[in-house]
């Protein structure tokens, strides 16, 4: 089966820009999920949805960064206006509500705010 | 969400056996024991997970203590390919149950 696809796979921007990262889950998978992962750091997950409807979104910075999944199915990430502290790489995971417990990441995309 | 914790780091000898520790005190009786692996430049990728009984699957083992307050993540012959940070991560009974990451353990695996 296909994995998750994320993209861009780079993105280079100036504080106060704005910016936007773009998931696929795969294909089926109910729940969707962004994490943000800063260097030498665990993943924090920031958002999950159970189809296009948010489940937890406690730990968004709701200033500045928002997200959606129209149709329950991709999902973009927007950043609007980035800060320094930014910087890091941002992934998307999905995961069935059937059989296996396990999720599946994409790659993610690495945020570099200068 | 119950707390893990595991090692910073540990070091292992290529195709010798990795005994990866994850101590969980605090778990409660409907809390999943899942691993993950993260390749450098990568997403986390899911090994494997168990409740009670010990595990086995292509890429690795769970043996998990009577208590269930600890467990060990077993790779039974170290390539230089399974040096990454593991993460040892407790996952409620709901499918959807959050998986809440710690710092994990860096593996390094020595030729």
């Amino acid at each position: 089966e296909a994995g998750v696809a994320q993209s861009p796979r780079y993105k280079i921007i100036e504080k106060r820009q704005s910016v936007a990262f773009w998931c696929n889950p795969i294909s089926g998978h109910a729940t969707l999920y962004w994490y943000q992962q800063i260097l030498g750091q665990g993943p924090k997950l920031l958002i999950q949805f159970q189809n296009n409807g948010v489940v937890d979104d406690s730990q968004l910075p709701k200033d500045r960064f928002s997200a959606e999944r129209l149709k329950g199915v991709d999902s973009t990430l927007k950043i609007q206006p980035a800060k320094l502290e930014d910087s890091a790489v941002y992934l998307c995971a999905s995961s069935s509500t059937e059989g296996s417990y396990g999720y599946t990441f994409g790659s993610g995309t690495r945020l570099t705010v200068v | 969400d119950a707390k893990t914790t595991q090692p910073n780091s540990m070091e292992s000898n290529e195709e010798e056996p990795v005994h990866l520790p994850c101590n969980h005190s605090t778990i409660s009786g409907t809390d999943y024991i899942h691993w993950y692996r993260q390749l450098p430049s990568q997403g986390p990728e899911y090994v494997i997970h168990g409740l009670t009984s010990n595990v086995n699957n292509r890429m690795a083992s769970l043996a998990i203590a009577e208590d269930r307050k600890s467990s060990t993540l077993i790779l039974h012959r170290a390539t230089l390919r399974d040096a990454a940070v593991y993460y040892c991560i407790l996952r409620g009974s709901s499918n959807t149950g959050k998986l809440i990451f710690g710092q994990g353990t860096t593996l390094q695996v020595k030729p």
